[in-house]
Order: structure tokens, then sequence, then C-alpha cells
């Protein structure tokens, strides 16, 4: 089974600063048909989880530009270019490459 | 406007059983792979299910095989997840997601989900 691991664990950021979150799988995220199947969501308080980016770096419609993903084989990276208020919560990563699908253990983005 | 909502989830007892059901609504639900994704209180998203767009390929994570049942209902636009023997671990709010090939099948649409608690 593919382990996905986040860090960090957790992140305060002030308003306006910039935050990245680091996601690697143990194996190679990398299909036959040239694609890796590395998503990001975030879950927000007491909301179900939302999808930001699929395929790595395709930001969701009505994702904000200021999100924007990155990386390649088993190294990923999500990145927050100006943080908001609106951007507390839990960001995962998750990869559908091999069964089982595999989720991050999640980072929790807090604002200072 | 597309929608899913669970239902189904309860408290139920250990080595039980619990069927819960996520209703489809705004998209045609014959055509999309579906998701079962649980969430332990506290804790971070677990894969749990998914079966094909037409029902006839299902796969499951290793914790929940051989209990769990993933299945689909188009005539109805439902999809279901029957837990049998059921266990303490089992606890948490279930989610149903739609799998999107138009952004290569990451889960576009989720519902508010389900609680499960599994306790004597």
């Amino acid at each position: 089974d593919i382990v996905m691991t986040q860090t960090p664990l957790s992140l305060s950021v002030t308003p306006g600063q910039p935050a990245s979150i680091s996601c690697k799988s143990s194996q190679s995220l990398l299909n036959s048909d040239g694609k890796t199947n590395l998503y990001w969501y975030v879950q927000k308080p007491g909301q179900s989880p939302q999808l930001l980016i699929s395929e790595v770096s395709y930001r969701f419609s009505g994702v904000p530009d200021r999100f924007s993903g990155s990386g390649s084989g088993t190294d990923f990276t999500l990145k927050i270019s100006r943080v908001e208020a609106e951007d507390v919560g839990v960001y995962y990563c998750m990869q559908s490459a091999q069964l089982p699908y595999s989720f991050g253990q999640g980072t929790k983005l807090e604002i200072k | 406007q597309v929608h899913l909502v669970e239902s189904g989830g309860g408290v139920v007892q250990p080595g039980r059983s619990l069927r819960l059901s996520c209703a489809a609504s705004g998209f045609t639900f014959s055509t999309y792979a579906m998701h079962w994704v649980r969430q332990a209180p506290g804790k971070g998203l677990e894969w749990v299910a998914v079966i094909s767009f037409d029902g006839n390929h299902k796969h499951y994570s290793d914790s929940v095989r051989g209990r769990f049942t993933i299945s689909r209902d188009s005539s109805n636009n439902t999809l279901y997840l029957q837990m049998n023997t059921l266990r303490p671990e089992d606890t948490a709010v279930y989610f149903c997601a739609r799998a999107n090939w138009v952004v290569s099948y990451a889960f576009d649409i989720w519902g508010q989900g389900t609680m499960v608690t599994v306790s004597s």
C-alpha cells in the first residue's frame, strides 16, 4: 500500500504570508498513462472536505489562484502565496495511483 | 444543483450491522464512480471503498474488506454501504464522494457525512 506523509502537521501563518505543505508518497504516483494521481483537499471547520487541486497542479473550479500545487514522482507541495483568514482548515493530500487509495495525515493551518 | 446526502448513521453495538445510503441529485449518477471515505472523531480522512459507474467493479480498504459491501441503485440514484460485524474502530463520520473524470477522477462532490458510533 502507498503511504502518504505530510509535513508539517500544523502551521500557524500570519495573514498575507505564504504557506507551504509537503506531501511525500512511498511509491511513485506516476501512472502508465503519464498522469500523476495526486490531489489536494481542504476540510474547513465543521465542513466536508473539498477539492482544491487535481493531478498535482490543476486548480479546481473556483479555487483562488493563490493556491498552487507542484511536484512529481513521490514529492509534492501545496503552496498558498498569501494566506487569508478563510484558508483556515486541515489540508490533505491523497493518491489514487494505486488501490487502496490513501490520504496524508492532514496539515492543520491556523492563522496567527 | 449537485448534491450528495448521506443517511443511515446511528449508534450500534459491536458485531451488529448498519446500512448507509447516499442520495445523489443534480447529475447523471449512473455515469460516475462513487466512493466512501470515513473520518474517526478528531482524526484524518480514510478511504473506505469505491464502486465503478456500472457497479461491476468494487474495491475496499484492508480494514473493511470482507465486512463492508458497497453497492448502487442507479434507478434510485443511491449509493449504499452495508456494514456488517461492526467494530468500535469503525466509529466515524462516513462521507460519500463523486469521482469526476473531468478532474482526473478527483472527488469533486462530497456529502455532509453521517455519523456511525459503534459502542456497547
